[in-house]
């Protein structure tokens, strides 16, 4: 069965501390792997989009990172702001001969205190 | 540019009542999804449309019906209003299948 699994479920930091978010799939074949950032209220916005051929890609302090053999991405949040608090959905798209589907995970909420 | 738009906001239905969720953008996507988030869970494709005058049906499409007569609009249809229907709604379009999704700001509905 297709799932993607993110953890932790949910993280508080402290303004300008740094975090990692984890997200792993089962999903196969895969085609790409997003990260989302939904503020409470509104919808999700797009933060990066990776095939399996790339390992990383930045926007701005957020790095993403994709190891596609293990079926594991990483979101990393450099030198926190409170603007970040958020919840940080992890989505993974099967082939567009398959429909291009999407696979949500259920987000990680991430509290930034200043 | 006003993106992807969606109303009303906030609803409050009656079980057995009917509505229609109103979705536009602007951009000239072919490709337009409507998905369902409850509480803690990742987002529910309920169905999608590739262009106007074609729709299918996504992952729960049941108690929902849409149609695609322009590719602006893509209305959501509810029909007897259950509370298991309780839920927000986003709007989603794209370009091309594989992109970029850009969502509305979605509709917050309860169902009592």
């Amino acid at each position: 069965k297709n799932q993607v699994e993110q953890s932790p479920q949910s993280l508080i930091i402290l303004e300008g501390k740094n975090c990692t978010l984890q997200c792993n799939y089962t999903v196969s074949p895969f085609s790409n792997l997003r990260w989302y950032k939904q503020d409470t209220g509104r919808g999700p916005v797009s933060l990066t989009i990776m095939t399996f051929s790339e390992n990383t890609k930045s926007n701005g302090r957020y790095t993403a990172t994709l190891d596609a053999d293990t079926k594991q991405s990483s979101l990393h949040i450099t030198a926190s702001q409170l603007s970040d608090s958020a919840s940080y959905i992890c989505v993974v798209s099967d082939p567009p001969s398959t429909l291009g589907r999407l696979y949500f995970g259920r987000g990680t909420q991430l509290t930034v205190w200043p | 540019n006003a993106g992807v738009t969606q109303t009303p906001k906030f609803r409050i239905l009656k079980i057995g009542q009917s509505m229609t969720l109103q979705c536009a953008q602007d951009m000239n996507h072919n490709y337009m999804y409507w998905y369902r988030q409850d509480p803690g869970m990742g987002l529910k494709l309920i169905y999608y449309s590739v262009g106007a005058g074609i729709t299918d049906k996504g992952e729960v499409p049941n108690g929902y019906n849409v149609s695609r007569s322009t590719t602006e609009d893509f209305p959501l249809r509810l029909e007897l209003a259950a509370p298991s229907q309780t839920s927000v709604y986003f709007c989603a379009s794209t370009q091309r299948d594989g992109y970029e999704q850009y969502f509305g700001p979605g509709t917050r509905l309860t169902v009592t």
